[in-house]
């Protein structure tokens, strides 16, 4: 199975700061990786598909990216209804799997 | 517009199965591929496995295999998935979500979960 590694798995931010959360696949996923928020007691909303493009809906101050094996979710400017825990997932081969989860907090 | 209704939260007794619905409305059903994720406080999210309704072919995440079947009734446009031999490990939010379309939409739309608790 793909392994991904995600991290921090808890961040202290402040209102403003610019985040960032990294996933780390163990093998090639070319750019099949989505990036997901869940706040709680909802159902994960998607932010990030194709590792680059923001999801319908999703605000500009989101953005993702690759760098080889890593891929990363930029939030500049953070705001309070940012704060919620965030999934990467990578669905290039089953089975598909999800990274362990980053909960972005108030500092 | 799209949306996944799920059936309401069970309480199983250990080495029963229970069946969870997931209802679609507002698109194809039949043109969709539909996925079940497990969330559960200590182990996250785990990917379950991926039912296509139009043929009613499945994959599974090996680590399923045996506990879960994914079945479809087209004529009502319901996803359905069995868990069987229930134990207090499968005590879990269920969550359904469709993948197809364009890739903006796979994983788009999700259920609102289905709450099961295992316990004597």
């Amino acid at each position: 199975d793909i392994q991904m590694t995600q991290s921090p798995s808890s961040l202290p931010a402040s209102l403003g700061d610019r985040v960032t959360i990294t996933c780390r696949a163990s093998q090639d996923i070319g750019n099949y990786l989505r990036w997901f928020q869940q706040k709680p007691g909802k159902s994960p909303r998607l932010m990030i598909y194709g590792a680059t493009n923001l999801a319908n809906g999703v605000p500009s101050r989101f953005s993702g990216s690759r760098s080889g094996s890593d891929y990363s979710l930029t939030i500049n400017s953070l705001e309070s209804e940012d704060m919620a825990i965030y999934y990467c997932l990578q669905h290039n081969e089953y089975p598909y799997t999800f990274g362990a989860g980053t909960k972005l907090e108030l500092k | 517009q799209v949306q996944l209704q799920q059936s309401g939260a069970e309480l199983v007794k250990p080495g029963t199965s229970v069946k969870l619905s997931c209802k679609a409305s507002g698109y194809t059903f039949t043109s969709n591929h539909m996925n079940w994720i497990k969330q559960t406080t200590g182990q996250g999210l785990e990917w379950i496995g991926i039912i296509n309704p139009g043929s009613g072919g499945t994959s599974y995440n090996v680590k399923f295999k045996g506990k879960a079947t994914l079945t479809v009734d087209k004529s009502s446009s319901t996803a359905f998935m069995q868990l069987s031999s229930l134990t207090p490990e499968d005590s879990a939010v269920y969550y359904c979500a469709r993948h197809g379309g364009p890739p903006s939409n796979w994983f788009a739309y999700w259920g609102q979960g289905t709450l099961v608790t295992v316990s004597s």
